[in-house]
Parts: structure tokens; sequence; C-alpha cells
């Protein structure tokens, strides 16, 4: 069974450009997840979707966004880069997003702004 | 707000030695379930195990286990026989849920590194 992938593993963009990631959960699993990983914050959950909805977000702008297709494929947008964006972003998906579920992990996209 | 602490930023390990990583955690939940990660420098989140607040046993997954004290909030990792492929970080983290989604909060991690 193939694993979560994450399209483009490194991204490199200047300040005040946008920019679109990609994440395709493990077949079957409905549930995807976004986390940002900082050396000086650690990770950080940015925002959760189950069938094309959002349910759940974290502490973060309004200029990181995301949405979930009907294949629950999901894309996160983040628009004016900052600096400070520069991370990992990591996609975890899992079966429901509750309960016991386990988050299983993709690769990361490594985005530096520049 | 639930929290996940993990006090030693590093180990230095001799392989084939146990290695234990500490984490403690803080919830006001009564069920809650906390998961340890791999994170080698490749990036990646390697799930490694989990153990349900409701669960009477320790868990156990292969030469990971799990050393669940309740009453401490101490959810310890403990690797037998370390290999050098074990050199990464590792990450303790807990569910939270919130409105039936769940999200997981993470500690600061541990760079566990494995001398020949």
């Amino acid at each position: 069974k193939a694993g979560v992938t994450q399209t483009p593993r490194y991204l490199i963009k200047t300040r005040g450009q946008q920019v679109t990631l990609s994440c395709s959960p493990i077949s079957g699993h409905r549930s995807v997840s976004w986390y940002q990983q900082t050396p000086g914050q650690g990770l950080q959950f940015l925002f959760e979707y189950f069938s094309e909805t959002q349910r759940n977000k974290g502490n973060f702008p309004g200029r990181f966004s995301g949405r979930q297709f009907s294949n629950s494929r999901s894309e996160m947008n983040v628009s004016t880069l900052e600096l400070g964006d520069s991370a990992l972003y990591l996609c975890a998906s899992s079966f429901y997003g509750e309960g016991t579920d386990t988050q299983y992990f993709g690769p990361g996209t490594r985005l530096t702004v520049l | 707000a639930q929290k996940i602490t993990q006090t030693q930023p590093g180990m230095f390990v001799q392989e084939k030695e146990a290695v234990t990583l500490d984490c403690t955690y803080d919830t006001s939940d009564q069920s809650y379930g906390l998961f340890w990660y791999k994170q080698p420098s490749s990036g990646e989140m390697i799930f490694l195990i989990y153990q349900g607040s409701y669960d009477e046993q320790n868990a156990t997954e292969g030469r990971y286990s799990l050393n669940f004290q309740k009453a401490r909030k101490s959810a310890n990792l403990v690797i037998s026989a370390s290999q050098l492929g074990d050199s990464a970080m590792y990450f303790c983290a807990m569910r939270e849920a919130f409105q039936g989604a769940q999200k997981l909060v993470f500690g600061q991690g541990t760079r566990l590194t494995i001398n020949p």
C-alpha cells in the first residue's frame, strides 16, 4: 500500500509570493491534517480536513488556507509569503481523524522563503 | 490545553544498549491517546507506537515498548537493543480532540544518537 505522498519535496520562493503544496493520502484515508515544523516553534497543527470539510484549524493567520478534494487529496496554500514561513510542511492522513486513528505522515515539503 | 514535555534534548547511547526516552503529558481529559514518532534526517515522521489511556497493558511493537504510568502522566518510549539506524529525532505526541476531529500536540523532541 502506498504511503502518503507530498509534492513538491522542495520549494524556494521569495517574499510576497504565494505557494501551493499538495498531499495525497493513503488509499482509503479520508482525513488529512497539515503541520508546520520549524526549529523555533517545533511541530504546530495547521488544519484538518475530512470529506472536503475543514473540521479543525490551528492558530495561524488567514494567509494559510487549504482544501480537500472528493478523492481526499488535499492542498494547502500560503499567500503573501514571509521569511518566517520557511519550514517543513508535513501532511498526515488517517481513516477518520478521530478516536484511536493513527496519523501517517508524508515526507514533507521543505519551503524556503528568500 | 494539552501539553507534552520531553526533557531530554539529546541522548547518546552505545549500539546494542537499551534506551529510554522520556515523555510527560498534561491533560484533563479522561480519554486520550499517546503516540511516538521517529523523524530521521530525511524529514518523514514515522509512526512507532500508540497507547490509549484505557489500555491496561503497555503497548509493544517489536523493539519498541511504551512504559505507560498513568498516575504519573508519563509515557516513556523504550528501545531495546539499539541500532545505528535508530539515530533520529523522536517525538511524543498526544491526540487532542475538538468537535470530533483530532489533532496531534507534539513535544519538542529528543535527538537520539547511537554510537558504534
